[in-house]
């Protein structure tokens, strides 16, 4: 099946710091999802990519679906305390498998003040 | 996007119960799914609850486990059957819009003894 690798696993990164975080996979994507996950919460919706190539921005993030299709990163301008949280890439590859999202392993970012 | 509710948020069950989670959406959806979500994992798709026939399961998961019900466009059941230590998870349902990204309810944080 379809598998996601997502890097890094884990950061550690002074408040005002850049983040950068991507996801790999073995096989073509249409649609690429970038969620962020607090504590005791399910995941929230930060980014969603639907084009290759596509470069879209949400305040502070910025996400990009790789030429490839089989990749995409996530960025983070100068980081906030909370930022602190469990990131997660989606990938959606159409056709049969159309609504089913293939999730990476997921980067836990902490934020020192 | 969608407002998701769930319920119970979360329970304590002892070994060979079962338990229907709910889940509510605002709106009416197409398309609903259920995850799993394994302490300090990532997501699992565990199937496709499709509204007026059979839920639509993923490699893996089998609907004497896990039946789900759909009776009509916003709501949704998982039942865990027969649970087991293994199936202490958060299980969450998400929705599709129009626009091919999905939303994620609060998760139901479950504990089996």
């Amino acid at each position: 099946g379809q598998q996601l690798n997502q890097s890094p696993q884990s950061m550690f990164i002074q408040e005002g710091e850049d983040v950068s975080m991507n996801c790999t996979s073995s096989s073509i994507f249409n649609t690429w999802l970038w969620y962020k996950q607090d504590p005791g919460e399910g995941p929230v919706l930060l980014i969603a990519l639907y084009k290759a190539g596509e470069l879209t921005s949400n305040g502070r993030l910025t996400a990009q679906f790789g030429i490839t299709r089989k990749d995409s990163f996530l960025n983070i301008s100068a980081s906030i305390p909370s930022d602190v949280g469990i990131y997660f890439c989606a990938g959606q590859a159409g056709g049969t498998s159309y609504g089913k999202l293939t999730f990476g392993q997921g980067t836990i970012l902490t934020v020192h003040p | 996007s969608a407002v998701i509710s769930q319920k119970p948020s979360r329970d304590i069950c002892q070994r060979g119960t079962s338990l229907t989670i709910q889940c509510q959406v605002d709106s009416q959806v197409t398309m609903m799914f259920w995850y799993r979500q394994q302490p300090g994992q990532s997501l699992t798709l565990i199937a496709t609850a499709n509204q007026g026939s059979e839920a639509t399961y993923e490699s893996g998961f089998v609907i004497d486990k896990f039946p789900i019900s759909r009776p009509n466009l916003t709501f949704s059941t998982l039942t865990v059957s027969n649970m087991s230590p293994e199936d202490s998870s958060i299980y969450l349902c998400s929705v599709e819009t129009n626009v091919v990204e999905q939303f994620f309810g609060p998760g139901t944080r479950l504990t089996v003894l």
